[in-house]
């Protein structure tokens, strides 16, 4: 089965650029959707198709990919911003869907 | 509001069987697939299942498959996730969450249910 293979533990500081990525042969053929897991809560979609932002995600959120690495970014990263976050896309080969196993961003 | 509600909290002993639900509000219920997904402890998200409401058809994760039954209620609008023959391992946070699509390329689960910890000790 394909794997979406991320980096465990990254930090920002406060109010500077930080990339998550995420990579895997799936990556070539769908996007990526990156979902935001806070301590506690259910995840919560932060981008989906390729680039977008569900309302209320602020716009230091995006995304992007190339070949087959997906990205994260966020823009002058807030404390509010640490937490777990998750890729995920569709797989033609085992399980028709894959997360990847979330990295941990912490904010210094 | 688009809202997913999950039954509460359940401890089984091994070889028990656990049924969840997952009740859906806020829009069409019978125009989007329903996933579950779990978390164990400290661990991360693993896909489990879908179903298109409608018409009732399922796909499972291998791992899980011949132990996993999820069936739709399209007269209440709610989404049952079964767990047969449980093990400790099984120990996990279940969440359903809707979805969606815009094209052939990307799949969105928005929102998710508040989760349900299934706990399985003996």
């Amino acid at each position: 089965s394909s794997e979406l293979t991320q980096a465990p533990v990254v930090s920002v500081a406060l109010g500077q650029t930080v990339r998550i990525t995420c990579q895997g042969d799936s990556l070539r053929k769908y996007y990526a959707t990156w979902y935001q897991q806070k301590p506690g809560q259910a995840p919560a979609l932060v981008i989906y198709d390729k680039n977008n932002r569900p309302s209320g995600i602020p716009d230091r959120f995006s995304g992007s990919s190339s070949g087959n690495t997906a990205s994260l970014t966020i823009t002058g990263a807030q404390a509010e911003d640490e937490a777990d976050y998750y890729c995920k896309s569709r797989d033609d080969s085992g399980d028709p869907w894959v997360f990847g196993g979330g990295t941990k961003l912490t904010v210094l | 509001q688009v809202q997913l509600v999950q039954s509460g909290a359940e401890v089984k002993k091994p070889g028990a069987s656990v049924k969840v639900s997952c009740k859906a509000s806020g829009y069409s219920f019978i125009s989007h697939h329903m996933h579950w997904v779990r978390q164990a402890p400290g661990q991360g998200l693993e896909w489990v299942a879908i179903i298109n409401p409608p018409t009732t058809n399922t796909a499972y994760a291998q791992k899980l498959q011949g132990r996993v039954t999820i069936t739709s209620d399209t007269s209440t609008n709610t989404v049952y996730m079964e767990l047969r023959s449980l093990r400790p391992e099984d120990t996990a946070v279940y969440y359903c969450a809707r979805d969606v699509s815009a094209n052939d390329l990307s799949w969105w689960f928005d929102p998710w249910g508040q989760g349900t910890l299934v706990t399985v000790s003996s």
